[in-house]
């Protein structure tokens, strides 16, 4: 079965500074994708970059970059220069097909990420 | 205007009461999700409709029923509410693609925050 693994509940990083959340995949697949989302306080889900699994170059999207490790299966999401407004906790996902070729989306357990000012 | 949009934001009940909550999408997706998210902030999916059809049903308690009128409406019956339920659901949708190869990013609704007291 497929699995997410992020192993930092919480953690703190300095205004302007940059921070990566890891996040960990199992998956027997060969095609398959990767999704960060960010739900802030207000509770909203929200969809920020994504990474496909036969994708060569790592997915950016502003400040926000994918440092993916296929050997590794690794696909950490790094904010550069953070801001107060990044205060959020953030999930990783990747997509499960199924055999009728529909998906769902397998979810981590989130990392809460506090900016400091 | 919204894109994926959830009616009620909040809801307190009984226990042994019966809910609904609405969602519809604007964005011409084919596919809607019903996911849930507990106290621990873990997400996981419920339920999914491609075209009005059911093609994804978890492992949920028969007083939950999905409804969906049209492909932009994707409703959620909870009958015989307990204390467990208390949670929030989230509605999302996505384009369905009938290969995996593409990215088919779901968008999620602002969530209904449901008490059971």
């Amino acid at each position: 079965a497929q699995k997410i693994t992020q192993t930092q509940p919480g953690m703190f990083v300095q205004e302007k500074e940059a921070v990566t959340l890891d996040c960990t995949y199992d998956t027997s697949d060969q095609s398959y994708g990767l999704f960060w989302y960010k739900q802030p306080s207000s509770g909203e889900m929200i969809f920020l970059i994504y990474q496909g699994s036969y994708d060569e170059q790592n997915a950016t999207e502003g400040r926000y970059s994918l440092n993916f490790q296929k050997a590794r299966k690794s696909a950490n999401l790094v904010i550069s220069a953070s801001q107060l407004g990044d205060s959020a906790m953030y999930f990783c996902a990747m997509r499960e097909v199924l055999m009728d070729s529909s998906y769902k989306l397998i979810f981590g357990s989130g990392t809460r990420l506090l900016v400091r000012p | 205007d919204t894109a994926v949009s959830q009616t009620p934001k909040y809801l307190v009940t009984q226990m042994g009461n019966d809910k609904s909550i609405k969602c519809e999408q604007n964005l011409g997706h084919d596919t809607m999700y019903w996911y849930k998210q507990d106290s621990k902030k873990f997400l996981k999916i419920m339920f999914s409709y491609n075209n009005k059809e059911l093609i994804i049903n978890e492992t949920v308690p028969n007083r939950f029923s999905p409804k969906s009128p049209d492909k932009a409406h994707l409703n959620l019956h909870i009958n015989s509410l307990e204390l467990g339920d208390s949670a929030v659901y989230f509605c999302a949708s996505s384009q369905e693609v009938a290969t995996s190869g593409g990215q088919e990013t779901q968008y999620f609704g602002p969530g209904t925050r449901l008490l059971v007291l």
